[in-house]
């Protein structure tokens, strides 16, 4: 099964831009790499996924490279508001079913 | 934001006591999922499901039973709650191909007393 590995926590200033990344060794071959992000007292929001290369959204960029073993995810000139818990998943299948499984996040804190 | 709603938002019981929480979409998505997060563990699977009547256990499922007689509800059961299930539980949903966005409702806190 694919377990992920991150951080567990970051800090960076207003205005930086943030790297985070993830290692996922076991991961399979039809697995996507996923990223959440999760404010305290909310559930989790998806923010970005991809297969390999980079995926690039309005949000956040995300490199994966060839050997797919790990992540990065990017979020450029972070403001205070970005603070949050992000989640590094991948997927897990059971037959045919598909369990979202997430690892115990990175804590980023941005400060003034 | 994604049609799902999560009842009760808060709920205090004794030990002892069963304890349902519901889970309702209207997306009609495929997969439903409930995760508990405690502080320090992040997010953990506790059941989830497939389609109708179709269910399979998460990486905790001691404790916790789920049912799904329709697409749209998605009830989580404690047959006999513990101290040890105090926690926010949150539902989620997500289609079937091509993506793992998964759409989380608002949480339900559940205080075992």
């Amino acid at each position: 099964l694919a377990k992920t590995t991150q951080p567990i926590s970051m800090d960076s200033y207003e205005g930086q831009e943030v790297n985070i990344t993830c290692s996922h060794n076991n991961i399979a071959t039809n697995d996507y790499i996923t990223w959440y992000q999760q404010f305290p007292s909310q559930g989790p929001r998806f923010i970005i996924q991809g297969y390999k290369t980079k995926v690039t959204n309005e949000v956040a960029s995300l490199f994966i490279p060839a050997d797919r073993k790990s992540s990065t995810l990017s979020l450029p000139r972070v403001s205070l508001s970005d603070t949050a818990v992000y989640y590094c998943l991948v997927v897990l299948y059971s037959g045919s079913a598909r369990q979202l499984t997430f690892g115990s996040g990175t804590q980023l804190t941005v400060l003034p | 934001d994604a049609g799902i709603t999560q009842s009760p938002r808060h709920k205090v019981t004794e030990t002892g006591t069963p304890v349902t929480l519901r889970c309702h979409q209207t997306e009609n998505h495929r997969y439903m999922y409930w995760y508990r997060q405690d502080p320090g563990h992040g997010l953990r699977l506790i059941h989830y499901s497939y389609g109708v009547k179709d269910t399979d256990k998460g990486e905790v499922s001691d404790g916790y039973s789920v049912s799904r007689s329709k697409t749209e509800d998605f009830l989580l059961t404690l047959e006999s709650a513990t101290s040890s299930q105090t926690s926010v539980y949150f539902c989620a949903i997500s289609e079937e191909q091509g993506s793992n966005e998964a759409f989380f409702g608002q949480g339900t806190r559940l205080t075992v007393v």
